[in-house]
């Protein structure tokens, strides 16, 4: 099946530093990615959608100069979180979908898990 | 985005089989049934979806009521790995994101 790498797997920074996640879909085209994030035994929130060459549309509520999103390429998109504040600390996780090839199905990456102190 | 009621938790036995239930009333008739799992501390894993016809793949099988306002993901045979929280979701075709609910934590007992 596809494969999305997702790096790092863990960061830890100091507060108000800036850590850049990447996603990368490593055997498709993502013409879609999505960057959701997740807080102990809760749920995914989805914070954006990625579409290449675009902006990306961010939910409700998340800060799109807090977290900034580049959707560079077909197989690459990165999530930068500004100015990391302890409330940021969570589990991101990325997912692409390339829909003419694998329709409905969404893949995700493995998570970075954003530890700041 | 048409939400979906699961049960906060479930539990099995190893190698016995596993019906998950959804609970989805408002569907709309072009609303896809998303199934996602999701094992600790890693990123969410595909499972099976559906329209309105009964889907079968190696992982699972998805039953959807004849009305679609119900489905059950079934696992045949749950192995400790399958020990997961499963996420119901629906999505419109060709819709760009996926929206998760809370889901179902599966225990599996050896």
């Amino acid at each position: 099946g596809a494969v999305v790498s997702q790096h790092p797997s863990w960061v830890i920074c100091k507060s108000g530093t800036s850590v850049k996640i990447e996603c990368r879909s490593l055997d498709f085209q993502a013409t879609t990615m999505f960057w959701y994030r997740q807080f102990p035994k809760q749920s995914l929130m989805l914070m954006a959608t990625s579409n290449e060459g675009s902006k990306a549309t961010y939910e409700q509520g998340v800060e799109k100069d807090k977290f900034l999103i580049n959707h560079a390429s077909l197989t690459l998109s990165t999530l930068t979180v500004t100015s990391a504040h302890p409330e940021d600390s969570s589990f991101y996780i990325c997912s692409a979908r390339d829909y003419r090839v694998s329709g409905e199905k969404l893949f995700f990456g493995s998570g970075t898990q954003l530890s700041v102190l | 985005d048409a939400k979906t009621t699961q049960p906060n938790s479930m539990e099995s036995n190893e190698e016995e089989p596993v019906h998950l239930p959804c609970n989805h009333s408002t569907i709309s008739g072009t609303d896809y049934i998303h199934w996602y799992r999701q094992l600790p501390s890693q990123g969410p894993e595909y499972v099976i979806h559906g329209l309105t016809s009964n889907v079968n793949n190696r992982m699972a099988s998805l039953a959807i009521a004849e009305d679609r306002k119900s489905s059950t993901l079934i696992l045949h045979r749950a192995t400790l790995r399958d020990a997961a929280v499963y996420y119901c979701i629906l999505s419109q075709g060709g819709s760009e994101k996926l929206v998760f609910g809370k889901g179902t934590k599966l225990t599996v007992n050896p």
